[in-house]
């Protein structure tokens, strides 16, 4: 069934590791996008990519970084965790008009 | 740059009524105005969504109007049910070719039994 997958659904990890959120699309879609959310609060966007070895950063500043080598796959990583990272974290991919959002079901982050 | 402002930021209804959520955007060149729902716990999902090329849009009880000359589109939710409970986002296309989706803050809306 195409999807929007994201690993692991909850995380709870100590300040300054290093981690990776995991997100991939079955949908075929080019555009994916990395959205950070407080429960129930606005949507701020991270990062976005157009296509393969395209990635641009959005309208939240944010410390994290992402890589698009795969189509299917834009995993976001943390340096070095702080408790202010501790929110949701939501991919979304887009077809290629960019207007249609499909969002996965998110990881949501503590950092200790 | 665009700009959405979403009111109100709560809205509590009795069961049955009606419900009517207001977003104003400011960039003119705006065309896509889509609506999402995010229930408790889950992902957003697209309800409904209007081009500027159409005044109202219905799909069974939600429905969206649009008024390009005031910049301003809304949510219409009848006979509400107590799965209506949520919280929307609407949003407004901006940029040429590659469009990005300028949200607006999010309405709680609370269905009362």
């Amino acid at each position: 069934e195409a999807d929007i997958y994201q690993t692991p659904r909850y995380l709870v990890i100590g300040t300054g590791k290093k981690i990776t959120l995991e997100c991939s699309q079955t949908m075929g879609h080019d555009k994916m996008y990395w959205y950070q959310q407080d429960p129930g609060m606005e949507l701020h966007l991270i990062h976005y990519s157009y296509g393969v070895n395209s990635t641009e950063k959005g309208d939240l500043s944010s410390e994290s970084t992402v890589s698009r080598i795969r189509t299917e796959h834009f995993p976001l990583t943390l340096e070095s965790a702080r408790p202010s990272h501790t929110s949701q974290y939501l991919c979304a991919s887009s077809d290629q008009g960019g207007e249609k959002l499909f969002f996965g079901s998110g990881t949501q982050l503590s950092v200790l | 740059g665009e700009n959405v402002e979403q009111h109100p930021s709560t809205l509590s209804v009795q069961e049955g009524d009606s419900a009517v959520i207001k977003c104003t955007y400011s960039d003119s060149a705006s065309n896509y105005f889509p609506w999402y729902k995010q229930e408790l716990g889950k992902r957003p999902q697209l309800i409904i969504d209007i081009r500027s090329n159409v005044g109202e849009k219905k799909d069974q009880r939600i429905a969206v109007t649009l008024n390009k000359t005031a910049k301003h589109f809304s949510l219409h939710i009848t006979e509400t049910q107590p799965e209506d409970s949520a919280v929307y986002f609407c949003a407004a296309t901006t940029g040429w070719g590659n469009y990005q989706l300028i949200w607006g803050a999010g309405t709680k809306l609370i269905i009362k039994p």
